[in-house]
């Protein structure tokens, strides 16, 4: 376990409304990561952190942003929440020393209305 | 782009046999293999990895097998009981040092009594 936490666990909003997720770490881990799972996609890839104020997308980073101000939060944004956005987000983190390792959290289940 | 593909979707098996989750992944830089297991309701955790210098890893009751030839790499699970019941997933490295990872889709493996 390397020590994160995701808050909160169960959101439920509606369309259009702003929603930020929040990753917290413990582990002093350089690299952060946000994903989101669906059913028959696995988990796909939103935005990476790869240090403080340092990001970039993924596979599937529309209608997402991120920010990192410091090492142990990463943030994840729907600036306008849509029905697509319905998903389960995991956070990852990975240590720069421990090779590519990536560490989950617990989820945020998040039903967009 | 990058692509991990995962077979079978679902797997079913009598506790004490054997299960085989086979992936091939498309992108020949790819060098860490993990292998996640993820249980209802919780995030994935590493059960076992491997890297392109080695063809076989074993721990426990879990194997790995990688083909770099063939991009092939597969995790074997033996006398499987119940607890192994779960949702497993492969993953394969990506876009050099940032330790970024494309997953298969998942097997869902169900462990009978």
């Amino acid at each position: 376990d390397a020590g994160i936490t995701q808050s909160p666990r169960h959101k439920v909003t509606e369309t259009g409304t702003p929603v930020t997720l929040r990753c917290h770490q413990t582990e002093n881990h350089r690299y952060m990561y946000w994903y989101r799972q669906d059913p028959g996609h696995g988990l796909r890839l939103i935005h990476y952190s790869y240090g403080v104020k340092d990001t970039d997308k993924g596979e599937v980073s529309d209608g997402y942003s991120v920010s990192r101000s410091k090492t142990e939060d990463f943030l994840l944004t729907l600036e306008s929440a849509t029905s697509s956005q319905t998903s389960v987000y995991f956070c990852a983190t990975r240590g720069a020393d421990r090779g590519e390792t990536q560490y989950f959290g617990p989820g945020t289940r998040l039903l967009v209305l | 782009g990058e692509n991990v593909e995962q077979h079978p979707s679902t797997l079913s098996v009598q506790e004490g046999d054997s299960a085989v989750i086979k992936c091939t992944y498309s992108d020949s830089a790819s060098n860490y293999f993990p292998w996640y297991k993820q249980e209802l309701g919780k995030g994935p955790q590493l059960i076992i990895d491997i890297r392109s210098n080695v063809g076989e890893k074993k721990d426990q009751r879990i194997a790995v097998t990688l083909n770099k030839t063939a991009k092939h790499f597969s995790l074997h699970i033996t006398e499987t009981q119940p607890e192994d019941s779960a949702v497993y997933f492969c993953a394969a490295s990506y876009g050099g040092s940032q330790g970024n990872l494309i997953f298969g889709k998942g097997t869902k493996l169900s462990v009978k009594p």
